[in-house]
C-alpha cells in the first residue's frame, strides 16, 4: 500500500517568508509525528498528534513553528518568518496506534532558507 | 526512554553477514528495541523490532540477550544497497517519539 507522502520534496525560500509543509500519513494511521534533521545531525522531534487528543508540542523550537492535523489525516507544518537556521529536512512519520506503534517515515521535505 | 550505545562505524564485505551490536543496559521491562536505517538523503526506514524474543523478517534478524541489556541486528547477506546509518532505539510502547542517537555508519564494500 501507499506509504507516507510529503510535499513539496524541496523548498527554497527567503529569510522572513512563511512556509507550509504537508504530510499525508498512511491511510488509517491515527498517530502522526513531525521531526527535523539538520545537515549531519540526528533527528529532532517536533510535534506528535494522536487521534483527537491534544497534540504534544514539546519539541517545537519556537512559536514560529506550528502544526495542525485536519480531519485526523493530513497534517501541515507551518514555519513563520523563516530563519536560516530553519534549513533542514523535515520528516513526517505515522503509526497505526496499538501496543507496538511502529512509525513509518516519509521521504522528507528539504527546506533551504536563503 | 533508555539510552543506547552503538559503534560509530563498521565495514562489511558484500555477500557476508553484517552483525550490528547495540547496548541498552538501562532498558525497562516494557521498552521495545527498534532498528531503523537511513540511506543517504532518504527518510528513516523501519527494519525490525522486538521485546524479548529473537525476531526475523525479510530484511534482518534481531537477537536480544536474555537480560535484554544488548541486542544485535543481523543482515544475513549484505549488499551494496545496505550501506546506510543504522539506528538502535529503545522506546516505550504507544505514543512516544523516537530518539535517534548517532547510529552506526555501515559501509558495505565489494
Amino acid at each position: 500500500g501507499a506509504g507516507v507522502s510529503q510535499s513539496p520534496s524541496n523548498k527554497v525560500t527567503e529569510k522572513g517568508k512563511d512556509v507550509e509543509l504537508r504530510c499525508d500519513p498512511i491511510s488509517g494511521h491515527t498517530a502522526l509525528y513531525w521531526y527535523r534533521q539538520s545537515l549531519g545531525q540526528g533527528l529532532e522531534f517536533l510535534i506528535y498528534f494522536q487521534g483527537n487528543s491534544a497534540p504534544d508540542k514539546s519539541g517545537l523550537p519556537s512559536d514560529r513553528f506550528s502544526a495542525e492535523r485536519t480531519g485526523g489525516s493530513v497534517s501541515t507544518l507551518t514555519i513563520q518568518r523563516t530563519q536560516q537556521e530553519d534549513s533542514a529536512v523535515y520528516l513526517c512519520a505515522s503509526s497505526g496506534g496499538g501496543h507496538e506503534e511502529t512509525q513509518y517515515f516519509g521521504p522528507g521535505t528539504r527546506l533551504l532558507v536563503l | 526512554d533508555a539510552k543506547t550505545t552503538q559503534p560509530t562505524s563498521m565495514d562489511c564485505a558484500e555477500g557476508r553477514a553484517a552483525n550490528l551490536p547495540c547496548n541498552h543496559s538501562t532498558i525497562s521491562g516494557n521498552e521495545y528495541v527498534y532498528w531503523y536505517r537511513q540511506i543517504h538523503s532518504q527518510g528513516p526506514q523501519y527494519i525490525i523490532h522486538g521485546l524479548k524474543n529473537n525476531e526475523t523478517n525479510e530484511m534482518a534478524s534481531l537477537i536480544i540477550t536474555e537480560d535484554r541489556k544488548s541486542s544485535t541486528l543481523i543482515l544475513p547477506h549484505a549488499t551494496l544497497r545496505d550501506t546506510a546509518v543504522y539506528y538502535c532505539i529503545v522506546k516505550r510502547p504507544a505514543g512516544n517519539k523516537l530518539t535517534f542517537g548517532g547510529g552506526t555508519r555501515v559501509l558495505v564494500k565489494p
